[in-house]
């Protein structure tokens, strides 16, 4: 099992531009999330999917959207990237939305400049 | 004031010592208390899950939850060099996974 994938691990944007986040698990998990991880802070929710076919705003939300592609994979979009959103960015899953122990991804090192 | 603080450290241990990590928080509806272990440029990895009040433990590491003072504790015996990583604690309530919240994370160093 390969757990949670992410790509890509490394990606350098200009201001404006635009790019996908892709992650995929292979643990037959319902629920899957994105975090962001900045310095000083704890991980941040940005957006999470309870289950195939739902997804909701999670903490941070504004400047990025989701797709819920099926229940093995879930992308994070970033429209119009902005220097605020140079960050770690991590895909995570869980069994079920209830469960509270999740399995993260490698991350992806994301900076904009 | 953020809901869960968490000493960013450095700490630097020699290898043997025993090792104590700590998180306060502020929310008395957190019911699940998971400490997590993130290596250098990786993702994070669950370490230790406890629901509610009192201790677990699981080879070197026990996991401690005080909700009276709303403080939890990680204790690592005999510390190793490979235990070397930061470490998060994270909380959340009843309501779900979704609604956990992370600490920064406190930065460990065990020598040789």
């Amino acid at each position: 099992n390969a757990g949670v994938t992410q790509t890509p691990k490394f990606q350098v944007l200009k201001t404006g531009q635009s790019m996908t986040l892709q992650c995929a698990q292979d643990m037959n998990h319902n629920s899957m999330y994105w975090y962001r991880q900045d310095p000083g802070m704890g991980l941040r929710l940005i957006y999470y999917s309870a289950s195939e076919g739902t997804t909701d705003k999670g903490e941070v939300p504004n400047g990025y959207n989701v797709s819920r592609l099926n229940k093995r994979e879930f992308s994070l979009r970033l429209e119009s990237a902005a220097p605020s959103q140079t960050s770690v960015y991590f895909c995570a899953s869980t069994m079920e939305e209830w469960v509270h122990e999740q399995y993260f991804g490698p991350g992806t090192r994301l900076t904009v400049t | 004031q953020k809901e869960v603080e968490q000493d960013p450290g450095p700490l630097s241990v020699p290898e043997g010592a025993i090792v104590s990590l700590n998180c306060t928080y502020s929310n008395s509806a957190f019911q699940y208390f998971m400490w997590y272990r993130q290596y250098s440029r990786k993702g994070p990895e669950l370490l230790m899950y406890t629901y509610s009040s009192g201790n677990k433990e699981d080879g070197r590491f026990t996991a401690q939850v005080d909700k009276s003072s709303k403080y939890i504790s990680l204790f690592i015996r005999d510390s190793q060099p490979s235990d070397s990583a930061t470490y998060l604690c994270a909380m959340s309530p009843n309501t779900g996974g979704f609604k956990t919240i992370f600490g920064a994370g406190t930065r460990l160093f065990v020598k040789a």
